[in-house]
């Protein structure tokens, strides 16, 4: 495997499930990212690990739990969700949390229903 | 607060045309620029990072430019072709304050029609 992958690639949940999204980097890098992307609206940065520590949360609500166990994994656990979080997940990574190039993967297509 | 502006939103051509995508940005004091594509229900593959030093750089059939001054960057893309067909993300990173966060437009949707 190269790159960033992310796994599941589509998932539907109901709002009183739990589950998680995964995201490996391949790439040796430090600093790793969740954005959510939305129809008709840019892209959110949600949660930045830099060196496995949470460096930024933006007033993401608590339905949604990040957990970095180490520099190449990066975990969105999700529960209670509601049908607006639906959207496209993706996680990046970079050399660092500098200002470095950022590596997307691939996406999870999340729906809510 | 810094904003970024794509336009157009969407564009149709017919293959081979040369074509040249925009973006604008309120603050001049940015650290870099980032065109991304980004294929349907996929997610995005960095086409070219411009430093705020630079002016223009190229890849391939690609060609970014920068005015700083004037907020506004270009993707050019010469002879189009079908493949070509995608979302173009334009991603301002700022020179102060928290530079890790980057500041993204809403994306032109390309098609490149046969």
């Amino acid at each position: 495997e190269t790159g960033v992958t992310q796994t599941p690639r589509h998932l539907v949940m109901g709002m009183t499930n739990k589950k998680s999204l995964k995201c490996e980097q391949h790439l040796g890098h430090n600093a790793m990212y969740w954005y959510k992307q939305s129809a008709k609206k840019p892209l959110e940065l949600m949660f930045v690990y830099n060196f496995k520590e949470q460096t930024e949360n933006n007033s993401v609500p608590s339905r949604f739990s990040p957990e970095c166990p180490n520099s190449s994994h990066l975990f969105l656990h999700l529960h209670t969700l509601q049908p607006e979080d639906s959207a496209l997940y993706l996680c990046a990574s970079s050399q660092d949390g500098g200002p470095y190039e950022q590596y997307f993967g691939p996406g999870t297509r999340l729906t809510v229903t | 607060k810094q904003e970024v502006t794509q336009i157009p939103a969407a564009l149709s051509v017919p293959e081979g045309e040369n074509l040249v995508l925009n973006c604008s940005f309120t603050d001049s004091a940015i650290y870099n620029l980032q065109w991304f594509r980004q294929d349907p229900g996929k997610g995005l593959t960095s086409l070219l990072l411009i430093q705020s030093s630079q002016r223009e750089q190229t890849s391939g059939r690609l060609n970014a430019s920068l005015d700083k001054s004037s907020g506004r960057s270009t993707l050019y893309i010469a002879a189009s072709q079908p493949g070509d067909s995608a979302t173009y993300l334009c991603a301002v990173r700022p020179h102060t304050g928290n530079n890790r966060k980057l500041i993204w437009g809403l994306g032109t949707s390309l098609a490149v029609n046969p």
